[in-house]
């Protein structure tokens, strides 16, 4: 079936630092993309995403570029805040399907 | 307020007991979702409605485990003889479109039930 594999977390970072948080996919079809997160105390909010191979979503200053050939959809950023301190989950949505597949998730820390 | 409300935000339940969780969607949202989110996991499906109709529930882990939305708003996952391993963070999100998970979904804060 359908999964969504990110990198292990917790990740901590400095202000300004350079972002990257790996995602890979396995799906039957030709899913979309998606990048949610949940900041302390909120719900899950949807970040960015793309619905087909190449496309690039963007959002916030982050960034996600679907590439079929590495079944991957990595987040990054160039250049991260104390407040983009949360919880980012990858997703995918298969070609019809009305539901989503997450992955684990990865808890981000920013220290000032 | 605007977003998607849950209630209770917390529920303690001994096990065997019966429990109703409520999802207020946003209004005029067609597709409501239901997600289970165990500790230090991502959410994972549950139940979805288009309107008033149940067009998926594959991912309901039992038959203790039932979800209604009568009147095509409110919607509420009920568990029977709840169980210990049914403690997680229930997550309800609603969306405007008919397309699912490709209209942006709003989700709620979440229910977090403990099974004792």
């Amino acid at each position: 079936g359908d999964s969504v594999t990110q990198m292990e977390g917790p990740v901590t970072l400095s202000e300004e630092a350079f972002l990257t948080i790996n995602c890979t996919y396995t799906a039957t079809g030709y899913p979309s993309l998606f990048w949610y997160v949940q900041y302390p105390g909120e719900g899950l909010q949807l970040l960015l995403k793309a619905t087909k191979a190449d496309d690039k979503g963007s959002n916030k200053g982050f960034e996600a570029t679907y590439r079929k050939e590495t079944t991957s959809f990595h987040l990054e950023k160039g250049s991260v805040q104390v407040s983009d301190s949360a919880v980012y989950f990858c997703a995918l949505s298969d070609q019809g399907a009305q539901k989503l597949v997450f992955g684990q998730g990865t808890r981000l820390t920013i220290n000032p | 307020g605007a977003g998607v409300s849950q209630s209770p935000r917390y529920k303690v339940a001994k096990r065997g007991q019966d429990v109703a969780l409520r999802c207020d969607p946003i209004s005029g949202h067609v597709s409501l979702f239901w997600y289970q989110q165990a500790l230090g996991q991502g959410p994972e499906f549950l139940t979805y409605f288009q309107n008033e109709a149940q067009l998926d529930k594959s991912g309901l882990p039992s038959d203790r485990f039932f979800a209604e939305r009568p009147e095509g708003s409110v919607s509420t996952l009920k568990i029977q003889r709840t169980q210990q391993e049914d403690s997680a963070v229930y997550l309800c999100a609603s969306s405007l479109g008919r397309q699912g998970a490709s209209s942006p979904l709003h989700f709620g804060n979440g229910t977090r039930l403990t099974v004792t």
